[in-house]
């Protein structure tokens, strides 16, 4: 989507290795997140940010790590790969609290993630 | 722990049909509820319903909150193929989260 871009598109890769997906936005939002989606589970949060270098967990946060040390950048690094942790990545951002703003997040295309 | 529970889980419909989304929530400090279409990749944004905006319509859909049932659905009128995605419910409770369920399915067969 438009102002936010996420990579890579693709990636396998294999068990125990570790690796680290990128957000970038273009619109100077305050908050961004980071969730998986998996089939039957919808979207579940991963970690979120709500300013540079002020991140928190969310509800699957285990074997999952964050950074921001700069506004446009949110990145998400699996320490040693699981299958379990096979899925769909996705990166969202919000200017402000979702109820100030009529939009909710906007979010980036996804990260597919294939660990063998 | 916040839950939000969409169902069916999938629909298949013909063109022209009308469908009902249907979204239930159990949320501490309830602030809003969001509906998304998702087709291939990112999820788009459709409605976001409040206390004080229990309706919403955008041509053939709408979308009712009802506070008292902690639920809402999402209408489709004259569906088309182009309908065809996953829809997504979440509410946002005191904090800047986003609690998502699990999507309904939905595919419109011409």
């Amino acid at each position: 989507d438009a102002g936010i871009t996420q990579s890579p598109r693709h990636k396998v890769t294999e068990t125990g290795t570790p690796v680290t997906l990128r957000c970038h936005q273009t619109e100077n939002h305050r908050y961004m997140y980071w969730y998986r989606q998996d089939p039957g589970h919808g979207l579940r949060l991963i970690h979120y940010s709500y300013g540079v270098k002020d991140t928190d967990k969310g509800e699957v946060s285990d074997g999952y790590s964050v950074s921001r040390s700069k506004t446009e950048d949110f990145l998400l690094t699996l320490e040693s790969a699981t299958s379990s942790q096979t899925s769909v990545y996705f990166c969202a951002i919000s200017e402000s609290k979702v109820t100030d703003i009529n939009y909710g997040y906007t979010f980036g295309s996804g990260t597919r993630l294939t660990v063998v | 722990e916040d839950k939000v529970v969409q169902s069916p889980l999938s629909l298949v419909v013909h063109e022209g049909d009308t469908v009902t989304l249907n979204c239930s929530y159990e949320v501490t400090n309830f602030r809003s509820l969001l509906w998304y279409k998702q087709e291939k990749k990112a999820p788009t944004f459709l409605f976001m319903l409040t206390s004080s905006g229990i309706e919403k319509k955008s041509g053939r859909l709408s979308s009712i909150l009802d506070k008292k049932e902690l639920s809402s659905i999402l209408n489709i009128t004259a569906t088309q193929t182009g309908d065809s995605a996953i829809y997504l419910c979440a509410v946002n409770n005191a904090g800047n989260m986003l609690t998502f369920g699990g999507g309904t399915r939905l595919m419109v067969k011409p």
